[in-house]
């Protein structure tokens, strides 16, 4: 079956640091990726997609490669901020619009 | 674009009252919309999927005559918690997506939360 699997949290980090989230997913045929972002008390806001391979998303100065290879799609900033503090999800869909989602990363991010 | 609107954001409720909570596409036509609860520090639970004007499909383990769904337009769809216990106490999000190429992304409301006294 689709599965993702996200590294666990929560990050802590300081301002400014390096983020890396570790993601790597299974499934059958294609899928597209995404990364979404869940601010405390909200709803997900789609922070990037990439739908083929060696595709590379990015927003806000968050990258992630479509690595068919590794299965994975990490995601990286370079500098992260304060109001980067969030939760994370990497959530896959085959085409059948159904997301599957990771369990989610915290990153707390310090000052 | 491609804003969902979801209300209420928050909901306290006594015991066996039933709650209805509405997700509207504000800016789109939106085929499909789906419901996940989320319990607090995990992922999102797919609950149901539902396109306008048909019957909505629910996943494996939730129970169709508790959690009413209804998608009588392409712009709002509606999720009624019947009979609510303090079990369902929980935060609800909806989320959905476009017609044409863009149909694979979700486009997610803010929430509703639940509390069930």
């Amino acid at each position: 079956g689709n599965s993702v699997t996200q590294m666990e949290g929560p990050v802590t980090l300081s301002e400014e640091a390096f983020l890396t989230i570790n993601c790597t997913y299974t499934a059958t045929g294609y899928p597209s990726l995404f990364w979404y972002v869940q601010y405390p008390g909200e709803g997900l806001q789609l922070l990037l997609k990439a739908t083929k391979a060696d595709d590379k998303g990015s927003n806000k100065g968050f990258e992630a490669t479509y690595r068919k290879e590794t299965t994975s799609f990490h995601l990286e900033k370079g500098s992260v901020q304060v109001s980067d503090s969030a939760v994370y999800f990497c959530a896959l869909n085959t085409g059948f619009q159904k997301l599957v989602f990771g369990t989610g990363t915290r990153l707390l991010v310090s000052p | 674009g491609a804003v969902v609107s979801q209300h209420p954001s928050r909901v306290i409720c006594k015991s066996g009252t039933s709650v209805k909570i509405e997700c509207r596409s504000l800016d789109f036509q939106a085929t499909t919309m789906f419901w996940y609860r989320q319990f607090p520090k995990q992922s999102l639970m797919l609950m149901a999927t539902s396109n306008e004007g048909s019957k909505a499909t629910y996943e494996q383990g939730v129970e169709k005559d508790k959690f009413l769904i209804n998608h009588a337009s392409l712009t709002l769809s509606t999720l009624t918690v019947t009979s609510a216990h303090p079990e369902d106490s929980s935060f609800y999000i909806c989320s959905a997506s476009l017609q044409g190429v863009a149909k694979n992304i979700q486009y997610f409301g803010a929430g509703t939360r639940l509390s069930v006294l």
